[in-house]
């Protein structure tokens, strides 16, 4: 099982809105990602959590709040987002943070905001 | 990071082989070259990665010269649905990958 499963796959919120984007893998990886990609642009890295820390943070706003409850899963709270947060979120995995292993891909949350 | 610089697109008639360049002049002996690819609205998907040596697998191959300075993504019979964004991408010991602009790769019929 190579999937990274990410949900919901659309979502339009509010403003005012809280709510909350959800990535599991069951790889045993235990790097995981979060990716920001506007359109006709590339993923922009987000955050990336290492055996459950949060190794980085790519000083991103903190109405963005991400959480690794356990090795499998990867959540991202959103909280009083403006419409340019509208974008693909992408959520991603590898095996660890060293190079020559390679990350796998969800197929995205796609947000709108109004 | 070293920097990777690819064409902004190609075309590619269906049936023949898709050569994509890729060049990374800055890149350091501990860095690797990956490739990856993103059909539209869908999440990047891995093709290759390479450090020195060529590689192949059942999508790809991957050819690197020997200074390293710059390489190739061979798709040996380019479908229609290869029509994607190809993504090459050095990654540094420890880093997260870090996407640039991309070659999008137009499969003609």
């Amino acid at each position: 099982d190579t999937e990274v499963t990410q949900t919901p796959k659309h979502l339009v919120m509010g403003m005012t809105n809280k709510k909350s984007l959800k990535c599991e893998q069951h790889m045993g990886h235990r790097a995981m990602y979060w990716y920001k990609q506007k359109a006709k642009k590339p993923p922009e890295l987000m955050f990336v959590y290492s055996y459950e820390k949060l190794s980085i943070n790519e000083s991103v706003p903190s109405r963005f709040s991400p959480e690794c409850p356990n090795s499998s899963l990867l959540n991202l709270h959103l909280h009083a987002l403006q419409p340019e947060d509208s974008a693909l979120y992408l959520c991603a995995s590898s095996q660890g943070t060293r190079t020559g292993t390679e990350a796998f891909f969800g197929q995205g949350t796609r947000l709108t905001v109004v | 990071d070293a920097k990777t610089t690819q064409p902004p697109s190609m075309d590619c008639a269906e049936g023949r082989a898709a050569n994509l360049p890729c060049n990374h002049s800055t890149i350091s002996g501990n860095e690797y070259v990956y490739w990856y690819r993103q059909i539209h609205s869908q999440g990047p998907q891995y093709i290759i990665h390479g450090l020195k040596n060529n590689e192949t697998n059942e999508m790809a191959s991957l050819i690197i010269t020997e200074d390293r300075k710059s390489s190739t993504l061979i798709l040996p019979h380019a479908t229609l649905r290869d029509t994607a964004v190809y993504y090459c991408i050095v990654r540094v010991v420890g880093r997260a990958l870090t996407f640039g602009s991309g070659t999008r790769l137009q499969v003609q019929p």
